[in-house]
């Protein structure tokens, strides 16, 4: 089944607790981002890749880091996680030009 | 800069009724358009799909148009029922491969 898979789907974790929430696609696609998405905010783009070790800043970057070593595999990395970063978190990919698959998403609360 | 718009920002129509969904978008230089939908804490589930050279895709009970030309899209669901009850979204793939979305229609069909 071609899916986008986001681990954890909840997590709560402390002021500056380095953590990575992972994401992995079996669909071969090239282009993967990162969204957050907040009440009255709808979704914002973190980060995305275009490839293997191709990554760019989408529109809200601050706090976050992403890696892609593989093709299927686009972490999401908060170095040092503020409450500002609580937010529901989702993972994407899609081939060039075309549909957009999702993840569950990642509930994320830092307290 | 693309800007999508949903409206209305919610919707509450009684069991049975047929109802449409506004998306417009900003800059007429996208490579498709997608409807999601997305039920409360949820990953967005992809509905439809249109390119930028169709004007209308249909899936069961849903019908999406697209006149890029004036920027606008429409959802059609017919005979709606209490299980449409989500927020739906609407998307647009620029040149550059970014997806922008809008904020979301929230439906409740009532029984």
């Amino acid at each position: 089944e071609a899916q986008v898979t986001q681990n954890p789907r909840y997590l709560i974790t402390v002021t500056g607790k380095k953590l990575t929430v992972t994401c992995s696609q079996n669909m071969n696609h090239e282009y993967m981002s990162w969204y957050r998405q907040d009440p009255g905010l709808g979704l914002r783009q973190i980060y995305y890749s275009m490839n293997v070790e191709v990554t760019d800043k989408g529109d809200v970057p601050e706090g976050y880091k992403v890696s892609r070593k593989e093709k299927r595999n686009f972490p999401l990395i908060l170095e040092s996680p503020s409450p500002n970063q609580t937010s529901l978190y989702f993972c994407a990919s899609s081939p060039p030009r075309g549909a957009a698959f999702f993840g569950q998403g990642t509930r994320l609360t830092v307290v | 800069k693309q800007e999508v718009t949903q409206i209305p920002a919610a919707l509450s129509v009684p069991e049975g009724e047929n109802l449409v969904l506004n998306c417009s978008f900003t800059d007429s230089a996208i490579y498709n358009l997608q409807w999601f939908r997305q039920d409360p804490g949820k990953g967005l589930t992809s509905l439809l799909l249109i390119q930028s050279s169709q004007r209308e895709q249909t899936s069961g009970r849903l019908n999406a148009s697209l006149d890029k030309s004036s920027g606008r899209s429409t959802l059609y669901i017919a005979a709606s029922q209490p299980g449409d009850s989500a927020t739906y979204l609407c998307a647009v793939l620029d040149n550059f491969n970014k997806f922008y979305f809008g904020s979301g229609t929230k439906l409740n069909v009532k029984p």
